[in-house]
């Protein structure tokens, strides 16, 4: 009965390869996103997704493509992966409105070789 | 855009008190949150602040004042287990519902 589930949890891949990290939740909410923690742990929000429409796109590469084949689920891809990319994806989901908190999940490691 | 600052790493003692520190700049300002995200772990939720004042909830309170950009997470009677990363986050109304965190101060609770 995970809130927020993510898989996988580590991620090793070479440069160059494209990569996917999956998301689902089961709290009904109405929003997910996807942030990048890096080294520094600097929380940085990548996308938001709300009834299938993307909200916000931050600096992201093009690279990335969120996709969300329904309410409960976020998908994350990533093409050509760069050295740069290695770091914790975090997936977070939240009801509509500014008071509501995110639930997040329990991120991805992803090691970009 | 947004910019939030917070001191990188903070000790104190068991059973002791700490105050956590957040200053902020944002447009279109809908609320502060406070998360603890311990080594590892995903980040969660501790308390949201968008009234002036302070909100206590067991062992932790959170304090805003909008007009000076300032909020702080107080942890009383410190344990072992509150060493961990608390990160200040921001709502902003420009983009929905999403959230800017700072970078995180790092509590190291000694014995």
């Amino acid at each position: 009965d995970t809130a927020v589930s993510q898989t996988p949890k580590y991620l090793v891949t070479q440069m160059g390869n494209d990569k996917s990290i999956k998301c689902e939740q089961n709290l009904g909410h109405d929003t997910m996103y996807w942030y990048k923690q890096d080294s520094k742990k600097f929380l940085k929000i990548m996308f938001s997704y709300n009834n299938k429409e993307l909200i916000i796109n931050e600096t992201v590469p093009n690279r990335f493509s969120p996709k969300s084949p329904d309410k409960a689920h976020l998908n994350l891809h990533i093409n050509s992966l760069e050295l740069g990319d290695s770091a914790v994806y975090f997936c977070a989901s939240s009801r509509q409105g500014p008071n509501y908190g995110y639930t997040f999940g329990s991120g991805t490691r992803l090691t970009v070789v | 855009g947004q910019n939030i600052d917070q001191p990188t790493e903070m000790t104190a003692t068991e059973g002791a008190i700490v105050q956590i520190n957040c200053t902020y700049q944002t447009s279109g300002f809908n609320g502060l949150f406070w998360y603890q995200q311990h080594a590892g772990e995903a980040p969660t939720f501790l308390s949201y602040n968008v009234l002036d004042g302070l909100e206590e909830k067991g062992r932790f309170s959170s304090f805003l004042s909008r007009s000076k950009g300032y909020s702080y997470l107080l942890l009383k009677e410190l344990q072992m287990k509150d060493s961990a990363s608390y990160l200040c986050a921001v709502s902003s109304q420009t983009g929905a519902n999403n959230l800017f965190f700072g970078t995180g101060t790092r509590l190291t609770v000694i014995p």
